[in-house]
């Protein structure tokens, strides 16, 4: 039982550069979710799946995009890379509601350059 | 505009002492108030969670305080131990929103 996992767990982009963040679950959750950590900042929800072929906005969408068209299955996509997206990117996933206790991937540190 | 303010961003403790990590939120709608402990390196864990209709909950050494009229709600740890070092994060939840709102995070020491 792995939990949650991301791949890549390292990238360097170059500017303009596009790239996609694969998150796997293997606990049948409903829920899955996206969030970026910066210093200071705490984490910040990018984007979120409410169930299989879902996705809707969380706080900062702009810049990025998903897919949920597996329930396992939850992808990050930058399709032009900007330094403002250097950050640690998590993953998470939940049972049913947002208010379930939430399961984190190890990250994916990205830097754009 | 941050909705959950946690305070301090960081703090040194000794062994044996009590860390105390404060919280403040805006939105009225919360109904759920986790916190969550990340150690370097790895995702957040949650740590230990309280619903407003408690004032106090208490698991191990780790209690959470919540203060509904003023809006506050803050994590203690007793006899913080050199294992406990981490980042710990406050949040807030809206379950009809979907989202969960996290506070900016306190890094803890704990000194030998």
């Amino acid at each position: 039982n792995a939990g949650v996992t991301q791949t890549p767990k390292f990238r360097v982009l170059k500017t303009g550069q596009s790239m996609t963040l694969l998150c796997a679950q293997d606990m049948n959750h409903e829920y899955m979710y996206w969030y970026r950590q910066d210093p200071g900042m705490g984490l910040r929800l990018i984007h979120y799946s409410v169930g299989e072929g879902t996705t809707a906005k969380g706080e900062v969408p702009d810049g990025y995009n998903v897919s949920r068209l597996k329930k396992q299955n939850f992808l990050l996509g930058l399709e032009s890379a900007a330094p403002s997206q250097t950050s640690v990117y998590f993953c998470a996933s939940s049972y049913y509601l947002a208010g379930e206790t939430q399961y984190f991937g190890p990250g994916t540190r990205l830097l754009v350059l | 505009q941050q909705q959950v303010k946690q305070s301090p961003q960081s703090l040194i403790v000794q062994k044996g002492g009590i860390s105390i990590i404060n919280c403040a939120y805006e939105n009225t709608a919360f109904d759920y108030f986790p916190w969550y402990q990340q150690f370097p390196g790895k995702g957040p864990a949650l740590l230990i969670a309280i619903r407003p209709d408690v004032s106090e909950k208490k698991e191990g050494r780790f209690t959470i305080s919540f203060n509904k009229s003023a809006k506050q709600f803050s994590l203690h740890i007793m006899d913080s131990q050199p294992g406990d070092s981490a980042t710990y994060f406050c949040a807030g939840v809206y379950n009809a929103g979907n989202m969960l709102t996290f506070g900016g995070g306190t890094r803890l020491m704990v000194k030998p």
